[in-house]
């Protein structure tokens, strides 16, 4: 079946700009977990979901970051006032269904962030 | 929390020979260990993983080891090929139930024809 899609591919920001990063992830996988990619470093665990709820949250780098899975499927990163800091890959994975439990976790192929 | 560290962060062999790359982490409650190849631009893709209770997995020319008493792992790779040329990175995970992932900081290798 189709793997783990992110919308947009590339996105650019001026700073101060509000940014909205979208995950599909595998159909029927209850986690969802969103990463930060920083250039030529591992990814970062930013939060994690299982079905709708947001059980960890304490990856998100401040108060401009903002993520939720209101129907747990379908998630959406959303960045305020966007810095410069903020530039990334942020990748989204998804994992584990109560018909084959798994740890494995399946990544998207990441949204670049640029914030000019 | 937990902390993964992993070296060399640069690596290159010859073709067909064998590459090492080596983890430690420091949470003694991980119980999952994956390790992901990344091509650049690409997504991470899982190309082998490992559980505590378990001291070695091998899949083809593939293999990881776990000393869980010195808290380190290792990804070997024999006969290298071109395309194994890629970032690889460890990670390590705590509970079932939250499985985030903590990430070492990569691996680069360049297989040399």
């Amino acid at each position: 079946g189709a793997g783990v899609s992110q919308s947009p591919r590339y996105k650019v920001a001026k700073r101060g700009q509000d940014v909205a990063l979208r995950c599909d992830p595998i159909s029927g996988h209850v986690s969802l977990f969103w990463y930060q990619q920083a250039l030529g470093q591992g990814p970062e665990f930013l939060t994690y979901f299982q079905n709708e709820a947001q059980l960890d949250k304490s990856g998100l780098p401040s108060d401009r970051f903002f993520a939720e899975r209101p129907e747990g499927s379908v998630s959406t990163l959303k960045i305020q006032r966007t810095q410069q800091e903020d530039s990334a890959v942020y990748l989204c994975a998804s994992s584990f269904t109560s018909e084959f439990p798994s740890n494995e976790q399946f990544f998207g192929p990441g949204t670049r962030l640029t914030v000019l | 929390g937990e902390n993964v560290e992993q070296h060399p962060s640069t690596l290159s062999v010859q073709e067909g020979d064998s590459a090492v790359i080596k983890c430690t982490y420091s949470d003694s409650a991980s119980n999952y260990f994956p390790w992901y190849k990344q091509e650049l631009g690409k997504r991470p893709q899982l190309i082998i993983d490992i559980r505590s209770n378990v001291g070695e997995k091998k899949d083809q020319r593939i293999a990881v080891t776990l000393n869980k008493t010195a808290k380190h792992f290792s990804l070997h790779i024999t006969e290298t090929q071109p395309e194994d040329s890629a970032v690889y990175f460890c990670a390590a995970s705590i509970n079932f139930g939250n499985e985030k992932l903590t990430f070492g900081t990569g691996t680069r290798l360049t297989i040399i024809p």
